[in-house]
């Protein structure tokens, strides 16, 4: 089975940074770009950044833009995002999401992990 | 950056039909993905490329497009597609392109 377990999510104070990850399974993960969606609770989903198979090519919403990177270890089939200067607005859950089709970027994105809390408080 | 505009909210008696609508710039030019989102789970894909379902998903879903409205229909909605369901596409205004999402509908089957 496919399956995206993200972990890294917790409590940070505004200023702070946090780096979560994203382990996969049951497919090729090199073939694949992979992709960080936010979603605040109770509101819609955010699409925050992508990353192509090989690592070399990476893009990010104007919101996370300069604070946020996402980078991948296809050795350990892990996808990342570290944040930094944090603020309350970055509070949500956050998705890894696998692009639906092999060596391409279609921006369907299915299957989704079952997301990870970030909480931005003082 | 590119919006997608969705009803709040739709409701449907068991059986009948509803009809979702997304509406934006970007649709014009990129067939729109839907989504399904349960409450207290992460979303599943349910069409793609205007009108494809990913295996698993009923023929009961269906999708279609013209100019820049896109659509998702129910047809003889089930007790488990209540939901809140968003559509998606890529942002037409960035570049590199950047992936957008709808405001999202709630449907809740009366």
């Amino acid at each position: 089975d496919v399956q995206l377990v993200e972990s890294g999510g917790g409590l940070v104070q505004p200023g702070g940074s946090l780096r979560l990850s994203c382990a996969a399974s049951g497919f090729s993960f090199n073939t694949y770009y992979m992709h960080w969606v936010r979603q605040v609770p109770g509101k819609g989903l955010v699409w925050v950044s992508r990353i192509n198979s090989d690592g070399t090519s990476t893009n990010y919403a104007d919101s996370v833009k300069g604070r946020f990177t996402i980078s991948r270890d296809n050795a350990k089939k892990t996808v990342y995002l570290q944040m930094n200067s944090l603020t309350v607005e970055d509070t949500a859950v956050y998705y890894c999401v696998r692009d639906k089709e092999e060596w391409l970027l279609s921006w369907w994105f299915d299957p989704w992990g079952q997301g990870t809390l970030v909480t931005v408080s003082s | 950056s590119s919006e997608l505009t969705q009803d709040p909210a739709v409701s449907v008696a068991l059986g009948q039909t509803v009809r979702i609508t997304c509406q934006g710039d970007s649709l014009r030019r990129y067939y729109a993905s839907w989504y399904q989102q349960k409450p207290g789970q992460a979303p599943i894909l349910v069409l793609y490329d205007n009108n494809n379902r990913p295996s698993g998903i009923p023929d009961r879903f269906s999708g279609s497009s013209s100019g820049n409205i896109a659509s998702l229909t129910i047809t003889g909605a089930q007790a488990e597609d209540e939901a809140d369901y968003y559509c998606n596409s890529r942002d037409r205004s960035a570049y590199p392109l950047e992936g957008v999402f709808g405001t999202g509908t709630k449907v809740t089957v009366l």
